[in-house]
C-alpha cells in the first residue's frame, strides 16, 4: 500500500483530456511538500515530467501541466496522443518516515 | 550532458552480495544528492538509498543494515554494496540525480537501469 494513492489505471481517446489524481495525506502533501510527477514508457527509465508542483522541465510539451490543493495533486494532458500510454508515479515527501521520499503507486495510461 | 549508467546487476543466489555502479558524467557526484531507486517486476517504484552531498546517507526500512550506499570521487561514481539479499530485492535498479526545492528533492536524471535478481 503507496503512502499516495493514485487511481491504477485511466484512459482517453486521442485529443481527450485526462486527469491522474495523487492523494496523500497531513504528513504529505498537505504539510506543504511538493509534489513531482514522473513518466516511464514502456520499457524505460522514469523521467522527470511535472517538478514543484506545476513546472515543466525543458522539452516537456505544455500539454502536461501539475496542480495541488490540499492533501492531493493532479496531472492533466491535454491533447492525448498515442506516445502519452506510459506510468505516471507522483513523489512527494513524508515526514511521518524512516525515510525521506514518498512515490504513488503509478497510473497505466491507455489511448484508446 | 548529464549521463548516469549503473552496472553491476545480475542473478544472486538469497543471503549473497552484489555491488552496483552509477557511473557518472555531466556533473560532480559530491555537488547533488544521489539517489537509488528500485522496481520490482510489475510494480511500482520505491526509493532505496540516498548519499546527500555532504555525505551522510539514508536507506529505506526494508534494506537498511543490509545495504550501503557510498562514492567515488575521483571514478564520479555511486556504489550501492548489497548483502544479504532476499528474493523481495529482485527488481530493476535506477541510480537518480536529485535536485531539491524548498520542501523535497526529485529526480532530475536517470539511469537507463540494471537488473538485479535474487533467485536459487
Amino acid at each position: 500500500q503507496s503512502v499516495l494513492t493514485q487511481p491504477p489505471s485511466v484512459s482517453g481517446a486521442p485529443g481527450q483530456r485526462v486527469t491522474i489524481s495523487c492523494t496523500g495525506s497531513s504528513s504529505n502533501i498537505g504539510a506543504g511538500y511538493d509534489v513531482h510527477w514522473y513518466q516511464q514508457l514502456p520499457g524505460t527509465a522514469p523521467k522527470l515530467l511535472i517538478y514543484v508542483n506545476s513546472n515543466r522541465p525543458s522539452g516537456v510539451p505544455d500539454r502536461f501541466s501539475g496542480s495541488k490543493s490540499g492533501t492531493s495533486a493532479s496531472l492533466a494532458i491535454s491533447g492525448l496522443q498515442a506516445e502519452d500510454e506510459a506510468d505516471y508515479y507522483c513523489q512527494s515527501y513524508d515526514s511521518s518516515l524512516s525515510g525521506d521520499v514518498v512515490f504513488g503507486g503509478g497510473t497505466k495510461l491507455t489511448v484508446l | 550532458e548529464v549521463q548516469l549508467v549503473e552496472s553491476g546487476g545480475g542473478l544472486v543466489q538469497p543471503g549473497g552480495s552484489l555491488r552496483l555502479s552509477c557511473a557518472v558524467s555531466g556533473f560532480n557526484v559530491t555537488s547533488h544528492y544521489m539517489r537509488w531507486v528500485r522496481q520490482a517486476p510489475g510494480k511500482g517504484l520505491e526509493w532505496v538509498s540516498i548519499i546527500y552531498s555532504g555525505g551522510s546517507t539514508n536507506y529505506a526500512d526494508s534494506v537498511k543494515g543490509r545495504f550501503t550506499i557510498s562514492r567515488h570521487t575521483s571514478q564520479n561514481t555511486v556504489f550501492l554494496q548489497m548483502n544479504r539479499l532476499r528474493v523481495d530485492d529482485t527488481a530493476v535498479y535506477y541510480c537518480a540525480k536529485e535536485m531539491c526545492s524548498r520542501s523535497s528533492c526529485y529526480a532530475d536524471s536517470w539511469g537507463q537501469g540494471t537488473l538485479v535478481t535474487v533467485s536459487s
